[in-house]
Parts: structure tokens; sequence; C-alpha cells
């Protein structure tokens, strides 16, 4: 099984609805982040959470909110969903710095 | 401002050596790390440094100066496997918050 897992994989969604995507971690990671990916601009950071009371905005959490219901999931909506928020989204989490970042599949989200 | 810069592409040759750089200027510094992204994949995790000298994983090494604001990712012996983006990214702060470069796309030609 996966370590970090995404659902759903792709959407397809129109203006106006409310989206929400989840990740899901067996890692036994306090630290999790969402991140988006445009082309050409890397990844750039939505929210990222250290345990479930502790929720802190990234570089671009203007129209995102996220929930962290456990220690394992970090789910992110989008309240009002737009065409720019049109990205792959990335779920990660981490321990050590020296380990890394470790991502999930990433969900594909289209809105039209 | 805050920035990270790294060639947007690089072609090399099967089994060549190739080096990545990545500058960057941000308002925090505490270590550079680099991740490797096929099409269609996830960012895996490649190498940290924290401070400055070379840090070797088999086939791939990572730079980093800290008084340059400086750092490279060294490919060794390329193989076709190697064709991906990879990315610098700057743990910013005492958190392993990553601010990423826009990524260089490597490209292994037989």
């Amino acid at each position: 099984d996966a370590d970090v897992t995404q659902t759903p994989r792709n959407r397809i969604t129109k203006t106006g609805k409310r989206i929400m995507l989840e990740c899901s971690q067996t890692k036994g990671h306090d630290r999790m982040y969402w991140y988006r990916q445009d082309p050409g601009l890397g990844l750039r950071l939505i929210y990222y959470s250290f345990d479930v009371k502790d929720i802190n905005k990234g570089e671009i959490s203007d129209g995102y909110s996220v929930s962290r219901q456990a220690q394992a999931k970090f789910s992110l909506s989008l309240e009002s969903a737009i065409p720019n928020q049109t990205a792959l989204y990335f779920c990660a989490t981490s321990d050590s710095p020296r380990e890394g970042q470790f991502f999930g599949p990433g969900t594909r989200l289209t809105v039209l | 401002g805050q920035s990270l810069e790294q060639p947007s592409e690089v072609t090399a040759v099967e089994g060549a050596i190739v080096q990545i750089n990545c500058t960057y200027q941000t308002s925090g510094f505490y270590g550079l790390s680099w991740y490797q992204q096929h099409d269609g994949g996830a960012p895996t995790f490649l190498s940290y440094n924290a401070l400055d000298g070379l840090e070797e994983t088999g086939r791939f090494s990572s730079f980093l100066s800290r008084s340059d604001s400086y750092g490279y990712l060294l490919l060794q012996e390329l193989q076709m496997k190697d064709s991906a983006s990879y990315f610098c990214a700057v743990r910013r702060d005492g958190a392993n918050n990553l601010f990423f470069g826009t990524g260089t796309r490597l490209t292994v030609i037989p």
C-alpha cells in the first residue's frame, strides 16, 4: 500500500462548486502539506499542519481551506472553485528535513 | 523578494555527467533540497544539504555553498530513466517548509 494516498486522482468540476480533496498517510508523520503545481511555476505551498490543532497558511492560501481530521488525514477544500484553480495538487508529509517530504500521487483538478 | 533560479532545460548524453545549478535568494535559509519528478508522477526526494560541501548518494551528488547562495545537483553515469524534472527547494525556517524553484527538465539522449 502507498504511504501517502490522495482522492480523487482526477476531478472535473464547474465554476462555483465546492470541492474537497483528501489525503491520507500511513507514515506516522505529524507534518502534512498541500501544494499546487502549475506548468512552469514549480510547487507552491497552500497550507501546512504540524498536528491536528496546528494549521498554517502557505504562500497561496486565498480561495482554499483545510481540515486536519486526524494525524493521518488532511483535506483541502475549494469553497467556490474558479478556473484559475485548475492545477495539479499534491499532498506531502514529513518528519525530518534530512529525509525530505513524501508526496502523494497528486490530484488533477480541472475547473470549467 | 525571494527567488530560486535554475536552468529550465538541460540535455545530456547517456553515460555522461550533468550538473544542474541552483542559486537562491530567500529571507531565511536552513538548507537546500533536491527533488526528482517524472512526467505524470509525484516529486521524490533526492538529497538535503544543510552545511557547505558535497553529499553523495550513489550516482547523485549535491553541493552547497552558503556564502555564495548556490548549490548544484550532479548526476553521473546518466541513464535514460534519469530524464525527468529536477527541483531545488530551500528550507526557509525551523519547520520543514520548502520554497521550490521552477524546475529543470533534463533530457537524456542516446
